[in-house]
């Protein structure tokens, strides 16, 4: 079975830092890879995705992820922080072959807090 | 844009009560998915529907039953509603190629 890991329950970065959060999988064939944001009341947006190719995605709002299949791990980064980032940030992981009609596994989230 | 609308932002129910949660995309995707939505424990999939009719059960089906009679519509429907079911409900719908577009949630607090 699937599973995605995110070790960091809460991060708190300043405003202007980088940042860094983690995400590991859990998959036994190629994984179809995700990091969705959730600003309070709000649904899921989706950040960035990465299929194949380049293991170095850019996403929306200056994010960026790498996959590393040798760490099962699909890290999220930002050079600088702003205050509008603070939200619940969620990896998650789906099944290459299934185009998404399976549904995504998806990890507990990340509490980013921003400092002043 | 993909619209997934969510009939309600927030639902007060009774203890027993049989509750309907609805949600209805605009852009004609065939997989439609239920997630609930608990602190510390992230999304978890009840059910998904990838066609008219037809149901798949997901990772916590227990305690719910879904209605897909139309394209567009994906009800989630709580039998006899109970305390521990008190969650945000998450729904989306996605076409091709992980397209998926969620909806603004509805938050349900059984008493």
């Amino acid at each position: 079975a699937q599973s995605v890991t995110q070790p960091d329950i809460h991060i708190t970065v300043s405003e202007g830092a980088s940042l860094e959060l983690r995400c590991n999988y859990s998959y036994g064939a190629t994984p179809y890879l995700f990091w969705y944001v959730q600003s309070p009341g709000q649904g899921l947006q989706l950040l960035l995705k990465y299929f194949s190719g380049d293991t170095l995605v850019q996403g929306i709002k200056g994010f960026e992820a790498e996959f590393k299949r040798s760490q099962s791990s699909f890290n999220l980064r930002k050079p600088s922080v702003h205050w509008s980032d603070a939200a619940e940030y969620f990896c998650a992981v789906g099944e290459a072959s299934g185009g998404g009609a399976d549904g995504l596994t998806f990890g507990k989230g990340t509490h980013l807090i921003i400092q002043p | 844009d993909v619209k997934v609308t969510q009939s309600s932002r927030y639902l007060v129910k009774r203890t027993g009560e049989k509750v309907f949660l609805e949600c209805v995309q605009d852009m004609d995707h065939e997989n439609m998915f239920w997630y609930r939505q608990d602190p510390g424990l992230g999304l978890r999939l009840i059910y998904f529907s990838y066609d008219v009719k037809m149901k798949e059960k997901g990772d916590i089906p227990e305690g719910y039953s879904v209605s897909r009679e139309k394209k567009e519509r994906f009800s989630l429907i709580l039998e006899s509603a109970s305390t521990n079911q008190t969650s945000m409900y998450l729904c989306a719908s996605t076409g091709t190629a992980y397209g998926y577009t969620f909806g603004s949630g509805t938050r349900l607090t059984v008493v």
